[in-house]
């Protein structure tokens, strides 16, 4: 069985630019995570979508937006792209959305803003 | 709100002696908790996870967690470091408040080195 994959795995965009990143779930998992893992930062929430709708968001600008399609793989996307955002983005899938359940994570996208 | 402290950002120990990574976690109602780890340039994998339905939780690799409710803690233990154990540990929690889903709140992490 397929685990999480996300694409690109890496990529190095300029500041100002837009970007977007692309995560598939395991199959049958309907809630997708995003967190964003950055240098002295740490691993930090910033969106959950759950059966096609946004559930949750982390205190990020409106700038780090996204959406989940039908087959319930996401997209992350962020506009006008600032040094701090370069990271590691993380995209994790969980079957259901009870807490507690465990949520499988892809090998993540290294995002460089130059 | 829910957080989980690590204390030590960097743990050595040597191939052979026992591992043990720390985590404090606060929260207003019984949380789920979790150790992760990952490996350089990868993403996270489970160790486990406690859930209630035991304090003593065994994981994959030999790993372990006891919950102590009167401590706060969530320690993860092993009883013997091997080299492939050289990873960042993650402890995370999330809650089990309505419509929150499986939100996780991460630690800082703990580096583990283990030296021959």
């Amino acid at each position: 069985e397929a685990g999480v994959t996300q694409s690109p795995t890496h990529l190095i965009k300029t500041r100002g630019q837009q970007v977007t990143l692309r995560c598939s779930p395991i199959s049958g998992h309907t809630s997708v995570y995003w967190y964003q893992q950055a240098l002295g930062l740490g691993l930090q929430f910033l969106l959950w979508y759950d059966e096609g709708e946004e559930r949750n968001r982390g205190n990020f600008p409106p700038r780090f937006s996204g959406r989940q399609f039908p087959n319930y793989s996401s997209e992350l996307n962020v506009n006008a792209l600032e040094l701090e955002d370069s990271a590691l983005y993380l995209c994790a899938s969980s079957l259901g959305s009870g807490g507690g359940t465990e949520a499988f994570f892809g090998q993540g996208t290294r995002l460089t803003v130059v | 709100a829910q957080s989980v402290t690590q204390l030590g950002s960097h743990v050595s120990v040597s191939e052979g002696a026992l591992v043990l990574l720390r985590c404090n976690y606060s929260s207003s109602v019984p949380p789920y908790l979790f150790w992760y780890v990952q490996y350089p340039n990868q993403g996270l994998q489970l160790l486990l996870k406690y859930t209630s339905a035991a304090t003593l939780v065994k994981g994959i690799n030999g790993f372990e967690a006891e919950f102590k409710k009167s401590e706060t803690s969530f320690h993860l233990t092993k009883p013997s470091a091997h080299m492939s154990d050289a990873a960042e540990y993650f402890c995370a929690v999330s809650g089990r408040l309505t419509g929150g889903g499986n939100k996780l709140t991460f630690g800082t992490g703990t580096q583990l080195k283990v030296e021959l």
